[in-house]
Order: C-alpha cells, then structure tokens, then sequence
C-alpha cells in the first residue's frame, strides 16, 4: 500500500490566490514526521515545511502552511499569494523509523503535484 | 548559509562502465542519506549513513556501494552501469538531535545527473 497518497497529479492556480495540494499518509508509527519538497525544473529539491506527529499546532514558513489533521492521516500544504517562481513540482514525504534502528530515517515520498501557476 | 554539496553535477557514461558520486554534507550534519529519481518519478531511498557507519539500506542495487569518510564526506559508486541507472541521484544530510520532539530535516544537494548510454 502506498504510504504516501498525493492525488492531484497537476493543478493550476491563478497568481496571488491560495491552492491547497492535497496529501495522505500511512504509518502505524507513533513517531514521525512529514514534510513537504518543492522541485522547480532546474531539478534540486528544495525544503519548504516540516510537520512532527506530536506537534500540537499546524507549522508555518512565511507564505506556506501545512493543515494537519492527524485523525484522518492528511498533511496538506497550503500557499497563500501564489507567485510564477511556485510553478514547480511538490512532494509530500514522510520519515519513519528505519529499519535497523538508530540514525536511520529515510524518506518516503509521494508521486507528487505539478503545480502551474497561472499569470 | 553552507548548504550539500555534489560533485560532479552531471555525467555521462557508456553501458558497464563505473562511476563515482560525491557528496559533501552540510557542517555538523552527522547523517548522509542517498536518494535516486528516475524520469518523471519520486526519490527512492538507497542507502544512509550516521556517524560514518551504513545505517540503513534501502532499494539499492549490488552494484553499488557507499561509504563515508572520516571527515563526513560520502561516495556513492556505481560499477556495471545499465541504461537503466539513468536518474538525478541525491545526497541529503541531517543533524539528529535527541529527544522525543525533534526535527531532523533532510537538506538536499543539487544532484548529479547521470546519463548512461
């Protein structure tokens, strides 16, 4: 089963308006995190927003946000003022335990959202 | 701000040829991981390393290996190259702090991009 479920494989958004990219997860782990990557074109994988599993508050990095609802297992990233430099590809990922313990925390990603943002 | 440095940033090689990835993790960053993103997929994990010993193994082929040096740094080598090895590979490292609340953020390098032809 997919741990990580991204179900818009692309959206379109006008510029200055907010998109939702949706994201669902999958762990029987007490203790983890989730995260949200965004990949322009160039290639490189760019760290937006971290979400911990016993954070009792939803994480904000300046125009993004991430809606955490933990009895539904959903980690949505919320932009706020969509800009042209959004357009790029988003993926949600989630670290768990590793399997042999200790210093082990691999990430496991989403297919991803194609985001385009519309001028 | 330092950020995970990849050398070399793009390569090309020919069908059962070697080849030699590096990755320089962000200062005190004590675990490198290594991720590989075939064309138009997500980064599948392959292999990571805390304090200089392999830590965990993912869905790597035998036909690479990796290690980590003394000063941190980290080498990704890939011998009997197949076409289908053709993916951006990424080097990404943390800090693992302790504690039962912790953030241990994945930062990501720039990535190498091997073509096999």
């Amino acid at each position: 089963a997919q741990k990580i479920t991204q179900t818009q494989p692309g959206m379109f958004v006008q510029e200055k308006e907010a998109v939702t990219l949706d994201c669902t997860y999958d762990t029987s782990d007490p203790s983890y995190g989730l995260f949200w990557y965004k990949q322009p074109s160039s290639g490189e994988m760019i760290f937006l927003i971290y979400q911990g599993s016993y954070d009792q508050q939803n994480a904000t990095e300046g125009r993004y946000s991430l809606n955490f609802q933990k009895a539904r297992k959903s980690a949505n990233l919320v932009i706020s003022a969509s800009q042209l430099g959004d357009s790029a590809m988003y993926f949600c990922a989630m670290r768990e335990e590793g399997n042999s313990g200790a210093g082990s925390y691999q990430l496991t990603f989403g297919k991803g959202t194609k985001l385009s943002v519309i001028p | 701000a330092a950020g995970v440095i990849q050398s070399p940033r793009h390569l090309i090689k020919e069908k059962r040829e070697t080849a030699t990835l590096k990755c320089y993790p962000i200062p005190r960053h004590d675990t490198v991981y290594w991720y590989q993103q075939g064309p138009g997929q997500d980064p599948q994990f392959l292999i990571s390393f805390y304090e200089k010993m392999q830590s965990d193994k993912g869905s790597i082929p035998d036909r690479f290996s990796a290690q980590q040096f003394s000063d941190y740094h980290s080498e990704l080598n890939m011998s009997s190259l197949e076409l289908g090895d053709s993916a951006l590979y990424f080097c990404a490292s943390s800090f693992l702090p302790s504690g039962p609340s912790y953030t241990d953020t994945q930062y990501f390098g720039p990535g190498t991009r091997l073509t096999v032809l």
